[in-house]
């Protein structure tokens, strides 16, 4: 069974600084997606980035960037120029392309981002 | 609709009584999960449908917990005789496509609170 790791429960940024919040994963497939999700109060999941486990080129999203490293199973998110809307939960997640319930999302314990002015 | 849309978005339940929890996908999406997220934790699959069919219960905890999607669409969890330990967010996502290779789309939930 796949699981996901975030070993920072929190972390704290100065607005305008970057940070990188950390996520392993393990799989025994070779195929898979792996994605951020940001959870503010609201609770609402928000997708902030996505990546497909064939491509080597790392997904960016504006402020957003990933450093995947396939072989050392390991996905972390760099934020850019921190904004206090960036505060929130920060969840790390994987999605297997093969099993019955295709789609499924298995999710990190979260990372807790707090943005000073 | 526009988005994923849960109610209610709180509910305080005495043990021992049954709630419901409701969960509206956007329009057309195929595929419906339901998730429960227990304070400070990610969230834990529970069960999937696709289209009517519950395709995965393999995550819900005990036979107290149903969940239905009967004409495709609106989706409803049951909790029955509700336990403290069963308090927590229960979020209700939806994706387009039966081949799941899309954007998951999630509601805001519904927090449910066991006395």
């Amino acid at each position: 069974a796949q699981t996901v790791t975030q070993s920072q429960p929190e972390m704290s940024v100065q607005e305008a600084e970057t940070v990188t919040l950390s996520c392993t994963y393990d799989t025994s497939e070779s195929d898979y997606y792996l994605f951020w999700y940001k959870q503010p109060p609201s609770r609402q999941m928000i997708l902030v980035i996505r990546q497909e486990a064939y491509k080597q080129q790392n997904a960016t999203e504006n402020r957003f960037s990933v450093n995947f490293q396939k072989a050392a199973k390991s996905f972390s998110l760099k934020i850019s120029d921190s904004q206090l809307g960036d505060a929130a939960m920060y969840f790390c997640a994987y999605r297997s392309l093969y099993g019955g319930s295709q789609g499924n999302l298995i999710f990190g314990k979260g990372t807790k981002l707090s943005v000073k002015p | 609709g526009a988005g994923v849309s849960q109610s209610p978005r709180y509910k305080v339940a005495k043990r021992g009584q049954d709630v419901a929890l409701r969960c509206d996908p956007i329009s057309g999406h195929v595929s419906l999960f339901w998730y429960q997220q227990a304070l400070g934790q990610g969230p834990e699959f529970l069960t999937y449908f696709q289209n009517e069919a519950q395709l995965d219960k393999s995550g819900l905890p005990s036979d107290r917990f149903f969940a239905e999607r009967p004409e495709g669409s609106v989706s409803t969890l049951k909790i029955q005789r509700t336990q403290q330990e069963d308090s927590a967010v229960y979020l209700c996502a939806s994706i387009l496509s039966s081949r799941n290779t899309g954007e998951l789309f999630f509601g805001e939930g519904s927090r449910l609170t066991v006395l």
